[in-house]
């Protein structure tokens, strides 16, 4: 059962980047996808973009394609999320979870679901 | 982006029934029976509750069920109990590995 570990909170000064990371323990990179959620205060939750690391394929939210890259580093199966051009807007918690990849016979499909999610860190733009 | 739209707010008294609903459009939730609904207390990570329309995973009781018609789907909690008092949110797929996030809704058990 892979679990999701994230890395800590972070206070960031406008117009600088930060870089999150999900560490997946328990599975490879072959069998699940990544997408990454940001929430900030009061409001719901922002699908930002994913990864399936294992063919590649990244793909990003057209709100925020111009600003944030996600990558992977299979050596550690970490994931990582960076978001440049920090606002206050940018202020909120953000979250990894985990798309599973499934076998049956000889086809292979990916869960359009999320399931489990990394307990979230918390990003803070302030001056 | 714009997401899926789900009432603000819902409530009901304990053993009563609450129906979320979510709508889309033709190229998301009438689209794909990719439809996901997730539970989140404060301070809490969300919680997968439902997927593809209307299974749930092994743990989440049968009183959390969902459906689609057209462009919307639909969370129902049956027999609510005060654990349930938390926000909700429905997400569906998009296409070419892409998602979308209903506004949640805050159920409030009376």
């Amino acid at each position: 059962q892979v679990q999701l570990v994230q890395s800590g909170a972070e206070v960031k000064t406008p117009g600088s980047s930060v870089k999150v990371s999900c560490t997946a323990s328990g599975g490879s990179f072959s069998d699940f996808g990544i997408i990454w959620v940001r929430q900030a205060p009061g409001h719901g939750l922002e699908w930002m973009g994913g990864i399936l690391p294992g063919f590649p394929v990244t793909k990003y939210s057209r709100f925020f394609e111009d600003r944030i890259t996600i990558t992977a580093d299979a050596s550690t199966t970490t994931l990582f999320l960076e978001v440049r051009g920090l606002t206050s807007e940018d202020t909120a918690v953000y979250y990894c979870a985990k798309r599973t990849r499934r076998c049956v016979g000889s086809g292979c499909l990916i869960d359009n679901f999320f399931d489990p999610w990394g307990q979230g860190t918390q990003v803070i733009v302030s001056s | 982006q714009s997401a899926l739209t789900q009432p603000p707010s819902a409530s009901g008294s304990p053993g009563q029934s609450v129906t979320i609903s979510c709508s889309g459009t033709d190229s998301d939730v009438g689209a794909y029976n990719y439809i996901s609904w997730y539970q989140q207390h404060p301070g809490e990570a969300p919680k997968l509750l439902i997927y593809g329309v209307s299974e749930r995973p092994s743990g989440v009781p049968d009183r959390f069920s969902g459906s689609k018609s057209g462009n919307t789907a639909s969370l129902t909690v049956s027999g609510l109990r005060a654990e349930d008092g938390a926000d909700y949110y429905c997400s569906s797929y998009r296409g070419d590995n892409h998602f979308v996030f209903g506004t949640g809704t805050r159920v409030t058990v009376l």
